[in-house]
């Protein structure tokens, strides 16, 4: 298995409070990826990254922000976390984005209250 | 800009019966296409893929998938599931340095 590494797997937390979730990985790939799960839609992009610092937004990006300080860390922000924003979150990474196969973490379950 | 529709949001089958699962992509361009498998509470693991070449593409787990141009479809099918093949299965696909656009999934439930 592609060593990604997702924390916190489970979050429970409040309307207006900000969520951080956190994508680990060991594979030194250059790509990485969000997307949010939700029945109906399959899955989204949110944000991804090419490169260290260098980051973009998919199509689903409103009320999140993403940073890339390290090849191996990929972190995902909810400012004010709302109840639409509920969802199974999951980081993805590639070598590079011509063809080639993304790798998924386990997702992290996001519960707003 | 490119789009997957997934015509089927579940397929129930029989176990040892045969099973399709239909996939429409649009693009203008050359694309490349993707079928991926997401077992219960667990992320999505490749089945197969077509970047080029032949247009039947095998992949794990007795699966498979052609690829037809004209009718921009990229069909997945399996002649006999079993029952460990319950899961949802996503299309995928991507232009060249593009990121994957996903279909919304389609649940396979095989019984017995």
């Amino acid at each position: 298995d592609a060593g990604i590494t997702q924390s916190p797997r489970h979050k429970v937390t409040e309307t207006g409070t900000p969520v951080t979730l956190r994508c680990h990985q060991t594979e030194n790939h250059r790509y990485m990826y969000w997307y949010r799960q939700d029945p109906g839609h399959g899955l989204r992009l949110i944000h991804y990254s090419y490169g260290v610092k260098d980051t973009d937004k998919g199509e689903v990006s409103d009320g999140y922000s993403v940073s890339r300080s390290k090849t191996e860390d990929f972190l995902l922000t909810l400012e004010s976390a709302t109840s639409s924003q509920t969802s199974v979150y999951f980081c993805a990474i590639s070598e590079t984005v011509q063809g080639t196969e993304a790798f998924f973490g386990q997702g992290t379950r996001l519960t707003v209250v | 800009a490119q789009s997957v529709t997934q015509l089927d949001s579940q397929v129930p089958v029989f176990e040892e019966a045969p099973v399709e699962l239909r996939c429409n992509y649009s693009s203008s361009v050359s694309v490349y296409l993707f079928w991926y498998v997401q077992y219960p509470n667990q992320g999505l693991q490749l089945l197969l893929k077509y970047l080029s070449g032949s247009t039947l593409v095998k992949g794990i787990n007795g699966f498979e998938a052609e690829f037809n141009k004209s009718q921009t479809s990229f069909h997945l099918r399996k002649p006999s599931v079993h029952i460990s093949d319950t899961a949802e299965y996503f299309c995928a696909v991507s232009l060249i340095r593009r990121k994957l656009t996903f279909g919304t999934g389609t649940r396979l439930q095989v019984t017995l």
